[in-house]
């Protein structure tokens, strides 16, 4: 089946540090997503990009989808102690609708800030 | 309203138990979905229902029967669960199930049910 690879597993960082986390498809992605997950708690939804090339930012949180649409890169400047959580990209494939609804999410990356 | 609830938060089962898991939203999304997660893992996608449907079966085990009652209500009736099975299982809810450009295919998640079969 499709996969995305995201990386890193881990990442620990110092408060005030930058982070970031990248995924990747081997074919073409029609749309992907961006959830968090803090500890013990469930995703939440943080974005969806869809055209090749988009940016979008959110506060500190600046995601990219890229040209070929089969990358995609979250970064976050000068993290805080809120920020820690695991962070999952999930994409969507173009397929002709037979797999109409389905998100497939990455491993995820975990990201400690150390105050 | 934008909240998906689910009970139990918790369950405790033994291999030879029937039990159900509720899932419950009120944002007249159209979508709704199972998964399994494992600690430090990825949701794991186990079924899509589409407009009351089960559209996506992910090959999942017979001792996983989803149901749902109507378009607010996903069930997931759990019979002779292995050891294995043990995990955080969350629904989800998105307004329109399609892939492709719609915005309206965010999904929404659960607390989750942390189940535990002994």
């Amino acid at each position: 089946g499709q996969q995305v690879m995201q990386i890193p597993q881990y990442q620990h960082v110092q408060e005030g540090e930058d982070f970031t986390t990248y995924c990747n498809s081997s074919t073409t992605l029609s749309n992907i997503q961006w959830y968090k997950q803090r500890p013990g708690g469930h995703p939440v939804f943080l974005i969806q990009l869809v055209k090749s090339g988009e940016v979008k930012k959110q506060k500190r949180l600046t995601f990219q989808f890229g040209e070929a649409k089969k990358n995609s890169s979250l970064h976050i400047t000068a993290t805080q102690t809120t920020d820690v959580g695991t962070y999952f990209c999930a994409g969507r494939w173009v397929d002709g609708g037979t797999s109409y609804g389905k998100l497939t999410f990455g491993q995820g990356t975990i990201l400690t800030v150390h105050p | 309203d934008t909240e998906v609830t689910q009970t139990p938060k918790h369950l405790v089962m033994g291999m030879t138990n029937k039990k159900s898991l509720k899932c419950e939203q009120h944002m007249g999304h159209r979508a709704m979905y199972w998964y399994k997660q494992k600690a430090k893992k990825p949701p794991e996608l186990m079924f899509v229902y589409s407009y009351e449907k089960l559209s996506i079966n992910e090959s999942v085990p017979s001792r996983f029967s989803p149901e749902c009652p109507n378009s607010s209500l996903l069930n997931l009736h759990l019979h002779a669960l292995q050891p294995e099975d043990s995990a955080l299982y969350l629904c989800a809810s998105s307004q329109d199930p399609g892939q492709g450009q719609s915005r309206y295919n965010e999904q929404f998640f659960g607390p989750g049910t942390r189940l535990t079969v002994l």
